[in-house]
């Protein structure tokens, strides 16, 4: 099972609006309602920040909204904050009852 | 509130056994997917394995039977037995509970350090 494909980075200014993709096959992303995205600050466990593609758990942030269209999920932070200068990562179910993550992408907000 | 907590990670020869404990509290243990990820010195997350709460489990592929996850409901445990650890196991090893299939409470890492 190969990694699900995100870019190495993504960069905007404070206020702006950037957008993650996540890019998989019908086994996994295409295949099933099950995307979450992980954020994660550097020498920090992973916290989700959103299941089942689209649904934020409490706590989150709503400037954080996701989506999906065929094989590929998206991730939009808007309003960006410094804060949300980190790590971040898709993770998809996968037709063998696995999971996959994607491979990650660093965000800077310059 | 819902947590996990990691141990049994440290230094091992190539070639040796560890075995990695999480325990849980705040939540039903029995009642949740338990899994475990982990992630190497400056790489991405990689997710090994997961077991359901009557014990069924299911692996990644690659690694081919080395690795054995296992809980033990009573003690609100989950274990992730690792043997014939080669350098490239070398990382920081999460337990996570799984709810609607996403990772919705982690653990703050175990460090396994594969060394000769």
């Amino acid at each position: 099972q190969s990694a699900l494909t995100q870019p190495a980075s993504v960069a905007g200014s404070p206020g702006q609006s950037i957008t993650i993709s996540c890019t998989g096959t019908g086994n996994d992303v295409g295949g099933f309602e099950f995307v979450s995205w992980y954020q994660q600050h550097p020498g920090k466990a992973p916290k989700l920040i959103i299941y089942e593609v689209t649904n934020r758990p409490s706590g989150t942030s709503n400037r954080f909204s996701a989506s999906k269209s065929g094989n590929t999920a998206s991730l939009t932070i808007s309003g960006l904050q410094a804060e949300d200068e980190a790590d971040y990562y898709c993770c998809s179910t996968t037709s063998i009852s696995t999971y996959v993550f994607g491979t990650g992408t660093k965000v800077t907000v310059l | 509130q819902a947590q996990l907590v990691e141990s049994g990670g440290g230094l091992v020869g190539p070639g040796g056994s560890l075995r990695l404990s999480c325990g849980g509290s705040g939540f039903i243990f029995s009642d949740y997917f338990m899994h475990w990820i982990r992630q190497a010195p400056g790489k991405g997350l990689e997710w090994l394995a997961y077991i359901s709460g009557s014990s069924g489990d299911i692996y990644i592929e690659s690694l081919k039977g080395r690795f054995t996850i296992s809980r033990d409901n009573n003690k609100n445990s989950l274990f992730l037995q690792m043997n014939r650890l080669t350098v490239d196991d070398t990382a920081v090893y999460y337990c996570a509970r799984g709810r609607r299939g996403s990772l919705d409470v982690w653990g703050q890492g175990a460090m396994v350090t594969v060394s000769s």
